[in-house]
């Protein structure tokens, strides 16, 4: 089945660690997107990408790193200068022009 | 600019009866609009959305939407809800400039349904 796989679901840190959360799809599209969500508070567009090798910072990029070296593949590392880091995030994807997003399950991220 | 106002963050509803759920929003462009849904701990999953064309929008699980030009709203509504209606609800505005689309969410309606 196509679709977007983020792993992992959970994930524990200490303060002060980077760490990667990974976002994958198999619906070959070109757009992707990475979004923070909080109570109350919606989603949070952090980064997004059109295309392979290109990237475009969001609203509340500061504190995240990202790259895009495949189609497929679109990593997020949380960076120790991102100062309140713990919070749900979600990937999607969408085949380019005006269409809906496709979520994936999410990670969520805990710092203690 | 785009934003996104979902004016109620909560709605306490029995079940069979009927519920709407609001969302108002501002843009200086075309607009997109969408709904979305969500279970706890889980991503979020298309109920319906408004491109162009006829302004009353159907979508999945009996939910449906108006498109209101005049009003910048997009309203959900389901004239008989369900138990398993409960979840949060996000609308979102597209802003498309040729090269990326964006969308741009509300802070959410939390549906509880009880019996």
């Amino acid at each position: 089945d196509g679709g977007i796989t983020q792993s992992p679901k959970y994930l524990f840190r200490k303060e002060g660690q980077n760490v990667t959360l990974s976002c994958e799809q198999n619906l070959n599209h070109d757009a992707m997107y990475w979004y923070r969500q909080d109570p109350g508070q919606g989603l949070r567009l952090i980064y997004y990408s059109q295309i392979v090798n290109d990237f475009q910072k969001g609203d509340i990029a500061e504190g995240y790193s990202v790259s895009r070296e495949k189609k497929e593949s679109f990593p997020l590392t949380v960076t120790s200068a991102q100062k309140n880091p713990t919070a749900f995030y979600l990937c999607a994807s969408n085949p380019g022009g005006v269409t809906e997003a496709f979520f994936g399950q999410g990670t969520r991220l805990t710092v203690v | 600019a785009q934003s996104v106002t979902q004016l109620d963050s909560q709605v306490p509803v029995f079940e069979e009866a009927p519920v709407e759920l609001r969302c108002n929003y501002s843009s200086s462009v075309s607009v997109y609009l969408f709904w979305y849904v969500q279970y706890p701990n889980q991503g979020l999953q298309l109920l319906l959305k408004y491109l162009s064309g006829s302004t009353l929008v159907k979508g999945i699980n009996g939910f449906e939407a108006e498109f209101n030009k005049s009003q910048t709203s997009f309203h959900l509504r389901k004239p008989s809800v369900h138990i398993s209606d409960t979840a949060e609800y996000f609308c979102a505005v597209s802003r498309y400039t040729g090269t990326a689309s964006k969308l741009t969410f509300g802070t959410g309606t939390r549906l509880q349904v009880t019996l």
